[in-house]
């Protein structure tokens, strides 16, 4: 268990609609970042916020959003969602903004039908 | 071109077989390298990390880096059916502010028992 909890585990949801995933850091990390894993892209990072402030950001579509909040857990905000957003959503944390050991959390599968 | 190619296999050896695993990369800015285990349904967990080039070595595993052929492996001795799984190369530049990896499309492997 790496300490970092992420809900749901899955979801299953129709095209255009919207979802929320949320995630909790280990206690004491302040960095999050979110990553999508599928079968033909592999493991892409998304987003990272410390301490409440984006920090960086690699190839997140205009549709998704993200924010961490005072209590230092995050949400991933996919909209307008399309049969190609289906894959898995991982949260990890860190204690760093930099580079440093990453925890991954258990992931949400997301479904798009 | 992606930035780290990773033959996804699958790779299936016997037990006890010396398994080697490798990612090309193309940015020569790239300093940390490291290794994730990924079990089926699982997060990926750091299995190890090295800075710049040279060997590092862990129990049955030893990271190697490189960075004049951009090139890095992973071998596993001794390999045991507890070791069936994905690994994952990923990658982080120098000099960086964030903690933004790149991951390679990650290597299935079985052991048979």
């Amino acid at each position: 268990d790496s300490g970092v909890t992420q809900t749901p585990k899955h979801l299953i949801t129709a095209t255009g609609q919207r979802v929320t995933l949320r995630c909790s850091p280990r206690s004491g990390d302040l960095s999050v970042y979110w990553y999508q894993q599928s079968l033909d892209q592999g493991l892409q990072f998304l987003i990272q916020y410390y301490n409440g402030e984006e920090r960086a950001k690699g190839n997140i579509l205009e549709r998704f959003s993200a924010q961490q909040f005072p209590d230092l857990h995050s949400e991933l905000n996919l909209s307008s969602l399309e049969l190609g957003d289906s894959a898995l959503y991982f949260c990890a944390s860190s204690g760093t903004p930099a580079w440093n050991e990453q925890f991954f959390g258990p992931g949400t599968r997301l479904t798009v039908l | 071109q992606k930035e780290v190619e990773q033959d996804p296999g699958p790779l299936s050896v016997p037990e006890g077989a010396i398994v080697s695993l490798n990612c090309t990369y193309s940015n020569s800015a790239f300093q940390y390298f490291m290794w994730y285990r990924q079990y089926s349904r699982k997060g990926p967990e750091l299995l190890m990390y090295t800075y710049s080039s040279g060997n590092k070595e862990d129990g049955r595993f030893t990271a190697q880096v490189d960075k004049s052929s951009k090139y890095i492996s992973l071998f596993i001795r001794d390999s045991q059916p507890s070791d069936s799984a994905t690994y994952l190369c990923a990658m982080i530049a120098r000099p960086s502010n964030t903690g933004k990896l790149i991951f390679g499309q990650g290597t299935t492997l079985q052991v048979k028992p």
